[in-house]
Parts: C-alpha cells; sequence; structure tokens
C-alpha cells in the first residue's frame, strides 16, 4: 500500500450538480497531483499542488478546481459535471516538485458515474 | 501538443517468454520515464523507471531502455509469469525547472495477458 487515500470510492451523480473528492498524500510528502482515467485510456494530468498553490495544469476547463491544505491533504472540484467527467479519478502525491518528486504513489481512485 | 504513445495496445504472450512495449515521447524536455502496472480495479503501482541521463535499468525480470535521441523507451518482461497479466502504461515526466511546472504525460496502455 501507498498511504495514499482517497474519499469516497464511488460517486454517482446526476449532469449538472457538483462534487468533491478528497485525497490524502503520504507522510512526508507535499506535492498533490489529480488525474482522470476514462475506461481503457491511460490517465491524464489534471493539475499539481506544491505546498498549498496549483503548480501545473493539464488541458482541463476552469470548471475543475481543486485546494491543497496546510497537511498537504487535497480536494478536487468538478462544477456543473457532464456525462463524460464519468471516469476514475486518482490523486497522487510525491515528495518534491524538484527534487527526485517525480516517483508518483497514486491513491485507489475514486469512480465518479455521471448521469 | 506533446504527446505519448504506446505499443501495442493489447499483447498476449506465452508463459516464460519474454514481452516488449515501446513508447515514443515528443517532449524534449521530458526527463525520466516511469513504467506503471494497474491491475484491474487497483490503483497503478510503479515497477521501473528511467532517468534521462540512463540508456538502460534492469530489475530482475524488467528491464527498461531508454533512446534519447530518437524520443523512445521500451520495457522488456522477460520470463513472464502468469502474474504480469495487468495494463502498463509508459510516462514522460518533465521537472520543473524555475517558473516551469512539471508536466507528466502518461500513454494509453497495454493490455498484456499471458497464457498459461
Amino acid at each position: 500500500e501507498t498511504g495514499v487515500t482517497q474519499s469516497p470510492t464511488h460517486l454517482i451523480k446526476t449532469r449538472g450538480q457538483q462534487v468533491t473528492l478528497r485525497c490524502s498524500s503520504q507522510s512526508g510528502h507535499n506535492t498533490v497531483s489529480w488525474y482522470q482515467q476514462a475506461l481503457g485510456q491511460g490517465p491524464q494530468f489534471i493539475f499539481q499542488y506544491y505546498r498549498e498553490e496549483e503548480n501545473g495544469r493539464g488541458n482541463f476547463p476552469p470548471r475543475f478546481s481543486g485546494l491543497q491544505f496546510p497537511n498537504y491533504s487535497s480536494e478536487l472540484n468538478v462544477n456543473a459535471l457532464e456525462l463524460d467527467d464519468s471516469a476514475l479519478y486518482l490523486c497522487a502525491s510525491s515528495l518534491d516538485t524538484q527534487s527526485r518528486g517525480e516517483k508518483l504513489f497514486f491513491g485507489s481512485g475514486t469512480q465518479l458515474s455521471v448521469l | 501538443g506533446e504527446n505519448v504513445e504506446q505499443h501495442p495496445s493489447t499483447l498476449s504472450v506465452q508463459e516464460g517468454d519474454s514481452a516488449v512495449i515501446k513508447c515514443t515521447y515528443s517532449d524534449s524536455a521530458s526527463n525520466y520515464f516511469p513504467w506503471y502496472k494497474q491491475e484491474l480495479g487497483k490503483r497503478p503501482q510503479l515497477i521501473i523507471d528511467i532517468r534521462s541521463n540512463v540508456g538502460e535499468k534492469k530489475d530482475q525480470r524488467i528491464a527498461v531502455t531508454l533512446n534519447k535521441t530518437a524520443k523512445h523507451f521500451s520495457l522488456h518482461i522477460t520470463e513472464t509469469q502468469p502474474e504480469d497479466s495487468a495494463v502498463y502504461f509508459c510516462a514522460a515526466f518533465r521537472t520543473a525547472v524555475r517558473s516551469s511546472a512539471s508536466k507528466i504525460i502518461f500513454g494509453s496502455g497495454t493490455r498484456l495477458s499471458i497464457r498459461p
């Protein structure tokens, strides 16, 4: 196990609703990144947080937003849900963005279904 | 835009044979190349990685090679076993430098099946 925990494990929402996903990073890790993994696809980078600030973003619209807290845990918020948002959302923590921070430790993910 | 192409998308090999998965990346600033194994319903797990200043790395039955000039890297699994069956993802990572954020792009995955 990686020590990265995500909640909830499964979630069902309807189109237009808002959702908040949570992630607790591995002890000692100060960087958290979020990924969207559609069925049969590789993870797509959403954004990364380092010391409570966004530090890199993929090609996702502004309705995907996030937070990182002083204890380095993180939230992913998605507004105005669309059917295509249905996917597995993975959180990964790492030690640092500039020093061996590339090694990602993934959580088990939140499976989001939008109906 | 920048991308990582991974081939093949599916691969079936006889138990005991070798499996090779190949990836090509476009971002010449990428400097770290991990491989992840994802079993059904589970999280991706790092199985091996290589940095841009190294051409080859081996860990027991798993090896990765990198050709930085050609921008491609490969995963080699020898003496395959049933527990090697999973989806494998390559990724190309660019470490953050000054105000430029780090960036990682994953391949689309290879579903490896080991036939008994």
